[in-house]
């Protein structure tokens, strides 16, 4: 059974900064992996989606990459700013239809 | 192009009553998602639909049931509202073609 997993629950960092998010499931046969960013009180806003044959996808600041032989992704934001702050989820494609999801990471930018 | 609605935004209910979500799309989408999420857990699909007239369970699809009698139209149905139920309710929609899902504002549902 596919299983996702975001640690840390929390990070705070200063403005700035350059930071990673990360990412690992279980089982490699995935289809693709996204990225998303959700604001309090609002839905979900896809960030970056990266095939199964692709190592990375960029956009402005933000940078995945894929590892599907170690079950990793990472989200690196680079610059970071308090408009950044946000919960960021991952997401694996199992199947046609479903999506795994992990927990998310609560990301805090300080002024 | 509105993109995902959902309707209503917030409601709260008694243990044991019944009430339907309203999902749109304005995207000509075949897919169409059901989803909830709780605090510390991803979010967990309840039923999905690959299209008019068609519906499937998801990971969790007890105490829930759907329609999709419209394309553009997704129904969640809770015909007897448990504690257990209160939750944020996400509904997402995508193409047949494109892999990225479109999601709704959410519904913030408690059942007292």
């Amino acid at each position: 059974k596919q299983e996702v997993t975001q640690i840390p629950a929390a990070l705070s960092v200063p403005e700035g900064e350059n930071l990673v998010l990360n990412c690992s499931f279980t089982d490699s046969a995935i289809y693709n992996l996204q990225w998303f960013r959700q604001d309090p009180g609002k839905g979900l806003t896809s960030l970056l989606l990266i095939q199964s044959s692709q190592r990375e996808q960029t956009s402005g600041r933000l940078n995945a990459s894929l590892d599907k032989s170690s079950g990793r992704s990472t989200l690196y934001i680079a610059a970071s700013q308090p408009g950044d702050s946000a919960t960021y989820l991952c997401a694996v494609r199992a199947s046609n239809y479903q999506l795994i999801w992990g927990a998310g990471t609560k990301l805090i930018i300080k002024p | 192009n509105a993109g995902v609605t959902q309707t209503p935004k917030f409601r709260v209910l008694k243990t044991g009553q019944s009430m339907t979500l309203l999902c749109a799309q304005d995207m000509n989408h075949e897919y169409m998602y059901w989803y909830r999420q709780d605090p510390g857990m991803g979010l967990r699909l309840i039923h999905y639909s690959v299209g008019e007239g068609t519906t499937a369970k998801g990971e969790v699809p007890d105490g829930y049931n759907v329609s999709r009698l419209k394309k553009q139209n997704f129904l969640l149905g809770l015909e007897s509202a448990a504690p257990s139920q209160t939750s944020v309710y996400f509904c997402a929609s995508r193409d047949s073609s494109y892999n990225e899902q479109f999601f709704g504002p959410g519904t913030r549902l408690t059942v007292l």
